[in-house]
């Protein structure tokens, strides 16, 4: 059974602040790892879809780098907004094609 | 995008229960999760065209989705029960390891 895991479980920043989280995902058999945003009442909306050990990619003041070796993901966002308030999702496939899921990073934006 | 209806169903237990997912319409591939309170979405179903090629996460055979003609997928639970009440999403997608495309989801309620 593929276990990903996130933390923290929930974030509070102040607007204008920059963050992280973190994804961690076994190490082996790795094929992909993905980012969702999901914001209340809306559909899940893909970030980033990461392949490659060292890959780093971004997305206006979002981005997200992977180490596929150690098995771990980071989410960076700089200078938060309240729009930015959402659940932050990584998912891997391992072996299969369904996505497994982590709990999820639910971030709050201070005004 | 993908568009699932209803947006959300109550229900009283025992109930059989049916909810439709429209994929993007050039999308092979079609895949159903369900989120519980706390969790991240969790694999339920994976349609590669008409066939259900992984149905490994479907909980037990009160679950049954079909996907007839390789593009509206149905899912549907017999015989409700208060630990089925999730919110039931639908992801597309074009090929293995490109982003899943989600819908709102259906809520669930079993009373």
């Amino acid at each position: 059974i593929l276990n990903v895991e996130q933390s923290p479980q929930s974030l509070h920043v102040q607007e204008g602040d920059s963050t992280n989280f973190t994804c961690s995902f076994p190490s082996s058999n790795f094929y992909a790892l993905h980012w969702y945003r999901w914001e209340t009442a809306k559909s899940p909306e893909a970030l980033f879809v990461m392949t490659l050990n060292g890959d780093e990619k971004k997305k206006g003041r979002i981005s997200a780098t992977l180490n596929t070796k150690e098995g771990y993901s980071y989410l960076y966002i700089k200078g938060s907004q309240p729009e930015d308030s959402a659940t932050y999702l990584c998912a891997s496939p391992g072996g299969a094609d369904g996505l497994t899921f982590g709990k999820g990073t639910h971030l709050i934006i201070q005004p | 995008g993908v568009s699932q209806n209803p947006r959300h169903k109550i229900t009283k237990r025992g109930q059989n229960v049916t909810f439709r997912c429209d994929p993007i319409s050039e999308h092979n591939r079609l895949y159903w999760y369900r989120q519980t309170l706390g969790q991240g979405p969790e694999f339920l179903i994976y349609f590669q065209g008409t066939g259900a090629a992984d149905d490994s996460g479907l909980p037990n055979d009160r679950f049954f989705a079909v996907r007839p003609e390789g593009s509206v997928s149905t899912l549907k639970i017999q015989r409700t029960e208060r630990g089925d009440s999730a919110v039931y999403l639908c992801a597309s997608s074009p090929q293995r390891n490109n982003e899943q495309f989600f819908g709102p989801g259906t809520r669930l309620t079993v009373l």
